[in-house]
């Protein structure tokens, strides 16, 4: 079973549209972290928030918000006012502690998000 | 800013070559890591190296492969002889610490091509 499902291959949008990027995981830790990636067509990875396991709070950092669900195992990131600029895949990941991690990532598949003009 | 060098960009090999990917992590970082991602794939954790040695190793990271820190600024990642399914962008990565709260800072990535 996947440890980090990203359902959505592919999104397409218009600009200045909001989106949501879901992400659902599945780990048998209390203890662990959530990332999410953005990978530009230039092709890096691109860190844009971690999230550990025992702080539910949303965040907001400008046209970016992350809602973090452990009810649903779910980190849901969504673009606001979406801009071309923001065409790329997303990825979202965990960490957890399984006795051996070093803090390796496991990633999701990954959403192509494409914002038209 | 301080950012993880990677090189080359691209490497295109033949089947059974052995090929060096070059790495230069940030300076003051101390836990080293390497991901693979096959083109439209999934990116896919190889090792992680700390203190000279390889911390934690994949399935993926086979004997073909091995991992080494020649000099106080290098981390390479060797693939003794390569395949065709090795063919993947990989990603090299740095952290302050280990552990779950690791934030990873990623190179731009050596596009693997073997023919």
């Amino acid at each position: 079973a996947q440890k980090v499902t990203q359902a959505q291959t592919e999104i397409s949008v218009v600009e200045k549209e909001d989106v949501t990027l879901d992400c659902v995981y599945e780990t048998r830790d209390t203890t662990y972290y959530l990332f999410w990636y953005k990978q530009p067509p230039s092709g890096e990875l691109v860190f844009l928030i971690r999230r550990n396991s025992f702080d539910e709070q949303n965040e907001i950092s400008g046209r970016y918000s992350w809602n973090f669900q452990k009810s649903t195992s779910s980190f849901n990131f969504t673009i606001t006012a979406s801009q071309v600029v923001d065409s790329a895949v997303y990825f979202c990941a965990l960490s957890e502690a399984d006795g051996r991690s070093q803090g390796n990532l496991i990633f999701g598949k990954g959403t192509k998000l494409s914002v038209k003009p | 800013e301080p950012e993880v060098t990677q090189t080359p960009s691209h490497q295109v090999t033949q089947m059974g070559q052995e090929v060096i990917l070059r790495c230069v992590p940030i300076s003051n970082h101390l836990y080293f890591y390497w991901y693979r991602q096959i083109l439209g794939q999934k990116v896919e954790f190889l090792v992680s190296f700390y203190n000279n040695e390889i911390s934690e190793k994949s399935e993926i990271f086979d004997d073909q492969f091995s991992v080494e820190r020649p000099d106080g600024s290098n981390f390479t990642l060797k693939i003794r002889s390569t395949k065709l399914e090795d063919s993947a962008m990989y990603f090299c990565a740095s952290s302050v610490s280990g552990g779950l709260a690791t934030e990873a800072f990623f190179g731009q990535g050596t596009r693997l091509t073997v023919v």
